[in-house]
């Protein structure tokens, strides 16, 4: 099972392009890559998955280079809403087996 | 209801209290999750079912924890003899695809538990 290694907190200010990386190294040929965000007292919500190169939706991009042994979630113009934890999930087989690290605590300030 | 829904949403208990933890999840989602958060650290599998049976058990913490599933909907977590380490968040989930593009998670608002 792949784990999954990215910072414990970032700072940011409203406005800016925040960019968290995280690391996955043991990855398997059929991992997909997901990132997830959640707000005191809710449970997560799903942002961006990817497999490789770029994935772009509404509200974030998902960078991945050629080797996928890391990934880069790329929040543009960031607000004081996007103060939230992250986490970065790589797996594949199924769902049940994804591990959780503790995310990164993103707080925004104005 | 459009999202999925769990209940109750705050228990407080006494040591050594049985409860029981619903969750409805998406409709026409086949596979339902539970996990359990404590307080500021990430998610701890616990049990997952794809329709009414659970292939893995094996994130129970102990055989004090049970989870039923039925018409492939409604799932109930039930925690007898309730332990002060019990207290934490546990959180439902349920998804259409088990795994890649169709396996987003849907995660409820959890329900938290409080073990006096």
């Amino acid at each position: 099972l792949a784990k999954t290694t990215q910072p414990i907190s970032m700072d940011s200010y409203e406005g800016q392009e925040v960019n968290i990386t995280c690391s996955h190294n043991n990855i398997a040929t059929n991992d997909y890559i997901t990132w997830y965000q959640q707000f005191p007292s809710q449970g997560p919500r799903f942002i961006i998955q990817g497999y490789k190169t770029k994935v772009t939706n509404e509200v974030a991009s998902l960078f991945i280079p050629a080797d996928r042994k890391s990934s880069t979630l790329s929040l543009p113009r960031v607000s004081l809403s996007d103060t939230a934890v992250y986490y970065c999930l790589v797996g594949g087989n199924s769902n049940y087996q994804l591990i959780w690290g503790a995310g990164t605590k993103l707080i925004i300030k104005p | 209801g459009a999202g999925v829904s769990q209940s109750p949403s705050n228990k407080v208990t006494e040591k050594g209290k049985d409860v029981e933890l619903r969750c409805d999840p998406i409709s026409g989602h086949t596979a339902l999750y539970w996990y359990r958060q404590r307080l500021g650290q990430g998610l701890e599998f616990l049990i997952y079912f794809q329709g009414n049976s659970a292939p893995d058990k094996s994130g129970l913490p102990s055989d004090r924890f049970s989870a039923e599933r039925t018409g492939e909907s409604v799932s109930t977590l039930t925690i007898q003899r309730t332990q002060q380490e019990d207290s934490a968040v546990y959180l439902c989930a349920s998804s259409f695809g088990t795994s890649g593009p169709t396996g987003e998670l849907f995660f409820g608002e959890g329900s938290r538990l409080t073990v006096l």
